[in-house]
């Protein structure tokens, strides 16, 4: 257990919806990072924020969305929904912003766009 | 930006060889390299780190090593067991933004 929590487990939902991923990084943590990995590909970084203000922005598309808020967990939002967002979404956290410490990886949450 | 290649894509292997996979980046500035294992549907694990002032680092049967100066590195695994088999990603981190990953290699150890 790595200590980053990340909630719903599973999404299913239809094409056109909205759904909101929600992660909460270990205790002391003040970094987040969002990553999209698609059936058998790599690790796609989306965004990272860093005690409440963005601080990278990487392939995030303009439908997605995130925010850290200041108890320090964090929501991605996913809007106007298609088949390709299928995929499992990761959050990381780290200790500071430079992102040079160890990231640790919760569990992932599964969307299916059906 | 930064980018990371790895290879192999796939490595199979008998149970007890050695296990090497390799990858190169290209921003001089990435100072921080980590390994993950990912068993299938579930997260990322760190299992090995290195940064950019060590060029070996060494943890049980699985070591990477650095060279800056061809801006690759490799892991290493010895004496794989079955509970090896998983994809593993390499990344590279330059300071700037979240780690960039690699294409990641799925490792089967055939007992």
């Amino acid at each position: 257990d790595s200590g980053v929590t990340q909630t719903p487990k599973h999404l299913i939902t239809a094409t056109g919806q909205r759904v909101t991923l929600r992660c909460s990084p270990r205790s002391g943590d003040l970094s987040v990072y969002w990553y999209q990995q698609s059936l058998d590909q790599g690790l796609q970084f989306l965004i990272q924020y860093y005690n409440g203000e963005e601080r990278a922005k990487g392939n995030i598309l303009e439908r997605f969305s995130a925010q850290q808020f200041p108890d320090l967990h964090s929501e991605l939002n996913l809007s106007s929904l298609e088949l390709g967002d299928s995929a499992l979404y990761f959050c990381a956290s780290s200790a500071t912003g430079l992102g040079s410490y160890e990231q640790y990886f919760g569990p992932g949450t599964r969307l299916t766009v059906t | 930006g930064e980018n990371v290649e790895q290879h192999p894509s796939t490595l199979s292997v008998q149970e007890g060889d050695s296990a090497v996979i390799k990858c190169t980046y290209s921003d001089s500035a990435s100072n921080y390299f980590p390994w993950y294992k990912q068993e299938l549907g579930k997260r990322p694990q760190l299992i090995i780190d290195i940064r950019s002032n060590v060029g070996e680092k060494k943890d049980q049967r699985i070591a990477v090593t650095l060279n800056k100066t061809a801006k690759h590195f490799s892991l290493h695994i010895t004496e794989t067991q079955p509970e090896d088999s998983a994809v593993y990603f390499c990344a590279a981190h330059t300071g700037r933004r979240a780690l960039t990953f690699g294409s990641g290699t799925r490792l089967q150890v055939q007992p």
